[in-house]
């Protein structure tokens, strides 16, 4: 089974300091890591993922994340936030060989001009 | 746009009824997927399908149908609704299901029970 662990359901940032969105996560088997975003009335957009290969995974809108196997963890970054950054971020897991995506309860992130 | 397509986007019912929420994959997708977003419950996987058969089950309720048709558009069937079934209903596609697949999501489904 596979569980996913956002801290802050809520982060505020001024525009252009880093963003930071935590996630851990626990599974038995070896995970393959997602992060989501969800605009206002939209659906969710995958902003990159890691399966295998190089930890440190670049995505889009110059987000990045890295995967650390020893502290269970998935934490997105970007070094400078922007307006249009603002919107709900979610974390999946999905454990190798399973077909289902668990979900992160979500962090909203706001942009403070 | 991801190119999954929901229909409809808003639905407003009277407990007890049932409804219907439909979804059309991605060109080329053959996998959906059903998840419900609630407050208090979060973003749920409910089912999945693979070219026409279920593959996975997640937290549906029996009161929750799905089934994808050989056009491999999918309907999820929601019945004897409850206050509680209030939820946006996403569909997800993959091209192959995998456990690498990347989903791509529709805009959803705003169901409101009333």
């Amino acid at each position: 089974a596979q569980s996913v662990t956002q801290l802050g359901s809520h982060v505020s940032v001024s525009e252009g300091a880093l963003v930071l969105l935590r996630c851990n996560y626990s599974s038995s088997v070896p995970p393959y890591l997602f992060w989501y975003v969800q605009y206002p009335n939209q659906g969710l957009q995958l902003l990159l993922k890691y399966t295998t290969g190089a930890t440190l995974v670049k995505g889009i809108n110059g987000f990045e994340a890295e995967f650390k196997k020893s502290e269970t963890s998935f934490h997105l970054t970007k070094p400078s936030a922007h307006m249009s950054d603002a919107a709900e971020y979610f974390c999946a897991v999905r454990g190798a060989g399973s077909y289902q995506l668990t979900f992160g309860k979500g962090t909203k992130l706001s942009v403070i001009p | 746009d991801s190119g999954v397509t929901q229909t409809p986007k808003h639905l407003i019912t009277a407990t007890g009824q049932r409804v219907t929420l439909r979804c059309s994959p991605r060109s080329g997708d053959l996998s959906v997927y059903w998840y419900q977003q609630s407050l208090d419950q979060g973003l749920q996987f409910l089912i999945q399908y693979y070219n026409g058969e279920e593959r996975a089950k997640g937290n549906i309720l029996e009161r929750f149908s799905a089934q994808q048709f050989p056009d491999l558009h999918s309907e999820l069937n929601l019945s004897s609704l409850e206050l509680g079934d209030s939820a946006l209903y996403f569909c997800a596609s993959s091209f192959l299901g995998g456990d690498t697949d990347t989903q791509y999501f529709g805009p959803g489904t705003r169901l409101t029970v009333l």
